[in-house]
């Protein structure tokens, strides 16, 4: 199972926003609704931001929100803030039971 | 509250053994899947194995074979037996509470490294 396809990296300014986008193939991100995305700072563990494509778990702000066309999931933060800087990883459901990450994309803000 | 704490990693040499843990708090690990995600050093995120509630386990292809999680609901600590390993084998190792849809809950991470 290869990997999903994020860009290396994405920045903006405080207040704007980055959209980062998650590749894969009809038999995962395309064939399930079952993409989430992961928050990491440097050294910490991930974190849950989104999943099954645009749900919220508690405690997550609104700023961030996820969507899919296809073959394609996306994450969008808004309004950037200094503490949203971090490595972004999606995830896919692969229908055999297994689970794949993609490349990840780090956000900086600038 | 609900928290995830592993232990076990070290330094192993190429082909040795260990037994990573990964003590949960706060719900009952056999009540829900629970996988292991590792990250190599300066590297992304990969799934590693699951466990269902119901018992059924499943590897990643880079693991299977080698690789054995497991349970006690005596101790409510999830297992990772890792055997015969590689080099790239080396990473820190996350417990993670979820099923297919996400993983919710994350651990803080236990590092194995493997070398001689």
């Amino acid at each position: 199972q290869s990997a999903l396809t994020q860009p290396p990296s994405a920045s903006g300014s405080p207040g704007q926003s980055v959209t980062i986008s998650c590749t894969g193939t009809s038999n995962d991100v395309g064939g399930y609704n079952y993409v989430s995305w992961y928050q990491q700072h440097p050294g910490k563990a991930p974190k849950l931001m989104i999943f099954e494509v645009s749900k919220r778990p508690s405690g997550v702000p609104d700023r961030f929100s996820g969507s899919k066309s296809g073959n394609t999931a996306s994450l969008t933060v808004s309004g950037l803030q200094a503490e949203d800087e971090a490595d972004y990883y999606c995830s896919s459901y692969t229908g055999s039971n297994n689970s794949v990450f993609g490349t990840g994309t780090k956000v900086t803000v600038l | 509250e609900v928290q995830l704490v592993e232990s076990g990693g070290g330094l192993v040499q190429p082909g040795g053994s260990l037994r990573l843990s990964c003590a949960a708090s706060g719900f009952t690990v056999s009540g829900y899947s629970m996988n292991w995600v590792r990250q190599a050093p300066g590297k992304g995120l990969e799934w590693v194995s699951v466990i269902y509630s119901g018992g059924t386990t499943y590897y990643a292809d880079a693991v299977k074979g080698r690789f054995t999680i497991s349970r006690d609901s005596s101790k409510n600590t999830l297992y990772l037996q890792v055997n015969s390993l590689r080099a790239e084998d080396t990473a820190v190792y996350y417990c993670a509470r979820g099923g297919y849809n996400a993983f919710h809950i994350w651990g803080q991470g236990t590092m194995l490294t493997v070398s001689s």
